[in-house]
């Protein structure tokens, strides 16, 4: 069985700072991973992807994939109060077109 | 370009009763996928289809059937229909091929009383 995991939170970042989302997952073959945002009611928004270990930057996100410690990660500098949603981590295989999503950590960004 | 689109947006049937949720990809996407989310929870994987073929089932009973079209668009039915169903039901498509990312559309609120 596949197994994604985040803490929960909630996670509380005051305005301007540094989030960090952590992500750990249990299939050593999984090979594609991506994080997704989440506003409540609203459905996922794909916010980044990483393939390679290491880091990737996008704007104030940056994802970083360590595939020895099956370990992902998502900071989001200079956070806003709309950054505020649950964050999805999922992961894929090469084998087929199955998501395995973790349960999401719930971010909160106070002014 | 239009994103993924699915209908009804919301849905309240009562138990026992049949449901069929509908989902039109993003164009030129031919991997269309289900997922089931719980209130508080990730998305759960249920069927995934590429091609119009079935490429991968998840671990929810047989009352949940799905079929995808030669327009490639999808159809997500749940037969004898249980309280534990409400939930907000995803599809996603993609081009279902290598590492492309799923994109998601808004979801079907499915209440069941």
């Amino acid at each position: 069985q596949k197994e994604v995991e985040q803490n929960s939170g909630p996670l509380s970042v005051p305005e301007g700072a540094i989030a960090s989302l952590n992500c750990t997952y249990s299939d050593r073959v999984s090979q594609s991973f991506f994080w997704y945002r989440q506003y409540s009611g609203k459905s996922p928004e794909l916010i980044m992807s990483i393939y390679s270990n290491g880091d990737k930057e996008d704007g104030r996100f940056t994802a970083q994939l360590n595939k020895a410690s099956q370990y992902v990660s998502l900071l989001i500098r200079d956070s806003q109060p709309s950054d505020s949603a649950t964050y999805l981590c999922a992961v894929k295989d090469n084998y087929g077109q199955n998501f395995v999503f973790g349960p999401g950590t719930r971010l909160s960004v106070l002014p | 370009d239009a994103g993924v689109t699915q209908s009804p947006t919301h849905l309240i049937k009562t138990r026992g009763q049949h449901v069929t949720l509908r989902c039109s990809p993003i164009s030129g996407h031919k991997s269309v996928s289900w997922y089931q989310q719980v209130l508080g929870q990730g998305p759960q994987f249920i069927f995934q289809y590429y091609e119009k073929e079935e490429r991968g089932r998840g671990n929810f009973p047989d009352r949940f059937s799905a079929r995808q079209f030669p327009n490639y668009s999808s159809e997500l039915n749940v037969n004898a229909l249980l309280l534990g169903d409400s939930a907000l039901y995803l599809c996603a498509s993609s081009v279902g091929r290598g590492n492309s990312p799923l994109h998601f559309g808004n979801g079907t609120r499915l209440t069941v009383t």
